[in-house]
């Protein structure tokens, strides 16, 4: 099946600060989505970008599907900002079931 | 328009208990998902439906069984449940017609199992 690998594992900042999240993927998909998993365990859906770039205020999402990464960057985080941030993939050949990363543990301090 | 909802939000079970998890979406979505996440990391597919009356098995089916008599609803059942289920359950749809194969998730339902 298809991997999908996420970095960095952790990442902690000031509020204020911006970042960069990257997703890797071995193989062609259909489907890109990423997510935030807030302290309460709700999954909110950021962006589904299989493929280009989208901007939702202060988050946006770049995918390259041909080179098999997508990249979701926040600026000017704030305190809400934090939880897990997953990436997930729907491989062309696998019958639309998403397969997801371990996820980026984001803690923004205050 | 509530989106994915899951009934019940929280449960205890004891070992060899059954339960059935209900998954019910309002979008005419084709297509329907349940994922468990176990801590530190990302959901994985236990079975999905493609369609009113069909269902297929995922990466983790061990255990569970799943009915989409309806096409709003999709059950999960744990027919004996065991430790190794504590989780957490989502269930998703999706269109899954090729326009977009966006999936939404529902709230979640916590499983404990002693």
């Amino acid at each position: 099946g298809i991997q999908v690998e996420q970095s960095p594992p952790d990442l902690i900042l000031q509020e204020g600060a911006n970042s960069t999240l990257r997703c890797n993927f071995s193989d062609s998909v259909n489907n890109l989505q990423w997510f935030h998993q807030n302290p309460w365990g709700q999954l909110i859906n950021l962006f589904y970008i299989p493929s280009g770039t989208k901007q939702n205020g202060r988050l946006s999402a770049t995918t390259v599907a041909t080179e098999r990464y997508s990249l979701l960057y926040i600026s000017s985080s704030q305190t809400t900002d934090s939880g897990v941030y997953f990436c997930a993939v729907e491989q062309k050949t696998s019958g639309s079931r998403l397969t997801f990363g371990e996820g980026t543990q984001l803690t923004v301090n205050p | 328009n509530a989106g994915v909802t899951q009934t019940p939000k929280f449960r205890v079970l004891k070992t060899g208990q059954s339960m059935t998890l209900l998954c019910a979406q309002d979008m005419n979505h084709e297509y329907m998902y349940w994922y468990r996440q176990d801590p530190g990391m990302g959901l994985r597919l236990i079975h999905y439906s493609v369609g009113e009356g069909t269902t297929a098995k995922g990466e983790v089916p061990d255990g569970y069984n799943v009915s989409r008599l309806k096409k709003q609803n999709f059950l999960l059942g744990l027919e004996s449940a065991a430790p190794s289920q504590t989780s957490v359950y989502f269930c998703a749809s999706s269109t899954g017609l090729g326009v977009s194969y966006e999936q939404y998730f529902g709230p979640g339902t916590r499983l404990t199992v002693t």
